[in-house]
């Protein structure tokens, strides 16, 4: 049972774009929740967070929005660089509750030069 | 080193074998998770260590899994009459302090033992 997932499998995007990475989630319990970015052969690495209390955070080109009505998250890289293009991982804890991450499936960013 | 190490890095085996799967977390790093990645998944949690005991175990598969941390820091996660069914990569990772202390979930981790069995 998939508490947290990711629609889309990959998507592609021209440099200097912006990409839209998006996320959903079930369980309501949910009130943190984290971008991670992944390259090939080796670890995910965090890239940003946002607490249920907050509906926006911004690091750099790096932007996380939160919806909690919908159950909807939502990364946005702007402007795409190549070196961006990875997989990325939406993930999400209870603070409360179980002392652990719940990850999507992941989608794979592509940034065409 | 200065960052989770994982050894091997790849482990081919046959079913029904033994394998052990060695993680160095990041020196003083309390926290010590194991999470497995199948092919097209995202990672899954398997266990969390805070210090040298299981705090949470409730995501290790079967009674075939088992994972020690007997000095808090090196971890090392066992698995027993291996079937096809456990080939993935297997992912550690460290914090400083665990989540519900107010980590804001950023984990380290490592690049991970790919387990084939065959």
């Amino acid at each position: 049972d998939q508490q947290v997932k990711q629609n889309s499998p990959s998507l592609s995007v021209q440099e200097g774009r912006i990409s839209i990475l998006n996320c959903d989630y079930t369980n309501s319990m949910f009130d943190y929740f984290l971008w991670y970015k992944k390259y090939p052969a080796e670890g995910p690495t965090f890239l940003i967070s946002i607490s249920s209390i907050k509906d926006k955070n911004e690091d750099g080109r790096f932007t996380v929005f939160l919806n909690k009505s919908a159950k909807h998250l939502s990364l946005h890289i702007v402007p795409s660089q190549p070196g961006d293009s990875a997989v990325y991982f939406c993930a999400a804890s209870a603070l409360d509750g179980a002392n652990n991450l719940f990850f999507g499936t992941g989608t794979r960013l592509t940034v065409i030069p | 080193g200065a960052g989770v190490s994982q050894t091997p890095s790849n482990k081919v085996t046959e079913k029904g074998k033994y394998v052990e799967l060695r993680c160095d977390p990041i020196s003083g790093h309390t926290a010590l998770y194991w999470y497995r990645q199948s092919l097209g998944q995202g990672p899954e949690f398997l266990i969390y260590f805070q210090g040298t005991g299981a705090a949470d175990d409730s995501g290790l598969p079967n009674d075939r899994f088992f994972a020690v941390r007997p000095e808090g820091s090196v971890s090392t996660l066992k698995i027993q009459r291996t079937e096809r069914g456990d080939s993935a990569v297997y992912l550690c990772a460290s914090s400083l302090r665990p989540l519900l202390a107010g980590n804001t979930g950023e984990l380290f981790f490592g690049e991970g033992s790919r387990l084939t069995v065959l």
